[in-house]
């Protein structure tokens, strides 16, 4: 149990467009899910907070009005990039944080999409 | 602020050896802590969390409030530990959001 998905997987697209990315929890219900960045061999760096019907917390520095964030339902999130550059070209990571009562805190990440912009 | 530290970015042992990866925080308050791993070319997935003080795959992690650490230690590696390995805090009243340090690769040579 606790599966999330990403779709796609990978993407290649031409600088100037835009570029959405899925994140689903396949077997549970996640009010919360976040947004990640990684580069290679590096750390994750969290860029939004998303909560299902409100609008997503962004981390200091992150551009709200590039990356779009949505929460419609409490399975799915949505980021997308938009009028990406090369330098947006990164690893983007989701993971979604359970709607059940925890004790843990716990995440479960999603396997991740690459972004490349050429 | 917050903030999650991992000295080393590369470890290297040999298999049977004993590993520590070293992790410190900074945070005003009762974080909770965790360890996540990423083997190669699969997602991130929790490994250990302080609250649990549970033994996964040999791994144990003793949370030190006096020192702000959260080293991760294992008395005999496996080659099959070789992975990304990244301490993680979460703080209170935050929505869960976590604050990862910047990851430690563990290299078992046979």
């Amino acid at each position: 149990g606790a599966v999330v998905s990403q779709h796609p997987s990978w993407v290649i697209c031409k600088s100037g467009t835009s570029v959405k990315i899925e994140c689903r929890s396949l077997d549970f219900q996640a009010t919360t899910m976040f947004w990640y960045r990684q580069f290679p061999k590096q750390s994750l760096m969290l860029m939004a907070t998303s909560n299902e019907g409100s609008k997503a917390t962004y981390e200091q520095g992150v551009e709200k009005d590039k990356f779009l964030i949505n929460h419609a339902s409490l399975t799915l999130s949505t980021l997308t990039v938009t009028s990406a550059h090369p330098e947006d070209s990164s690893f983007y990571i989701c993971s979604a944080r359970a709607r059940r009562p925890s004790a843990y805190n716990e995440q479960f990440f999603g396997p991740g999409t690459r972004l490349t912009v050429l | 602020a917050q903030r999650v530290t991992q000295p080393e970015k590369l470890l290297s042992v040999f298999k049977g050896a004993p590993v520590e990866l070293k992790c410190n925080y900074s945070y005003s308050g009762s974080p909770e802590l965790f360890w996540y791993v990423q083997y190669s070319r699969q997602r991130l997935q929790l490994l250990l969390r302080h609250i649990s003080r549970e033994s996964i795959k040999g791994f144990t992690a003793d949370l030190n409030k006096g020192e702000t650490s959260f080293h991760l230690k294992k008395p005999f590696a496996q080659e099959e530990d070789s992975a990304m390995y990244y301490c993680a805090l979460s703080g209170q009243n935050q929505g869960g959001k976590l604050i990862f340090g910047q990851g430690t690769e563990l290299s078992v040579k046979p």
